[in-house]
């Protein structure tokens, strides 16, 4: 079976300082897609950043890396320099191949004090 | 603005009763994706559809079906509506019928209430 774990339901993070959302997924598959998204209180869900298993660096988008250990099956989500802009829910989700659906976790909630 | 559009945001409807809920997507995307979010269940994928054609299912209950038109809006059809249903429900789209490296892109969804 294919899993997401989230093991953080809520993170608190002092603006302008790094944090770390943690990912672990389980799969038998070699090839899968890691991505992650975010969901403003709004509602709306925003891609951030996405690693495929055969990437050999891992993922950078602006203030969002992906921390990809293959070996661990892990893919934490790692933001730099907070803004209050960040505090919303965050999902890490995986996709299998070129499967049709994604596999999400349960979301950790970020809050950004200022 | 995603250019994935739902309609209507926000529903609010009894027990037993029909819902249609519905999605345009992004202008060139052939695929529609929906998807349940759920307090208890989280973000669970129920079916995709691509130029028309059913491509995947996943946990979509009978009571619930989807179909995509010509022009490419897709609708996702809730009837028999349990208090359980109570969810947002999320559509997304994509050019091809297998999901690209960057992910869908999602609408702002829909969410529903039974009472």
């Amino acid at each position: 079976a294919q899993k997401i774990t989230q093991t953080q339901p809520g993170m608190f993070v002092q603006e302008k300082e790094a944090v770390t959302l943690d990912c672990t997924y389980d799969t038998s598959d070699p090839s899968y897609g890691l991505f992650w998204y975010k969901q403003p209180s709004s509602g709306e869900m925003i891609f951030l950043i996405y690693q495929g298993s055969y990437d050999q660096q891992n993922a950078t988008e602006g203030r969002y890396s992906l921390n990809f250990q293959k070996a661990r099956k892990s893919a934490n989500l790692v933001i730099s320099a907070s803004q209050l802009g960040d505090s919303a829910m965050y999902f890490c989700a995986m996709r299998l191949g070129s499967g049709n659906q994604f596999y999400f976790g349960t979301g950790t909630s970020l809050t950004v004090i200022p | 603005d995603s250019g994935v559009t739902q309609t209507p945001k926000h529903l609010i409807t009894a027990t037993g009763q029909r819902v249609t809920l519905r999605c345009s997507p992004r202008s060139g995307d052939l695929s529609v994706y929906w998807y349940q979010q759920s307090l208890d269940q989280g973000l669970q994928f129920l079916i995709q559809y691509y130029n028309g054609e059913e491509r995947a299912k996943g946990n979509i209950l009978e009571r619930f079906s989807a179909q995509q038109f010509p022009d490419l809006h897709s609708e996702l059809n809730l009837s028999s509506l349990e208090l359980g249903d109570s969810a947002l429900y999320f559509c997304a789209s994509s050019v091809s019928g297998t999901t690209p490296p960057y992910g869908y892109t999602f609408g702002s969804g829909t969410r529903l209430t039974v009472v």
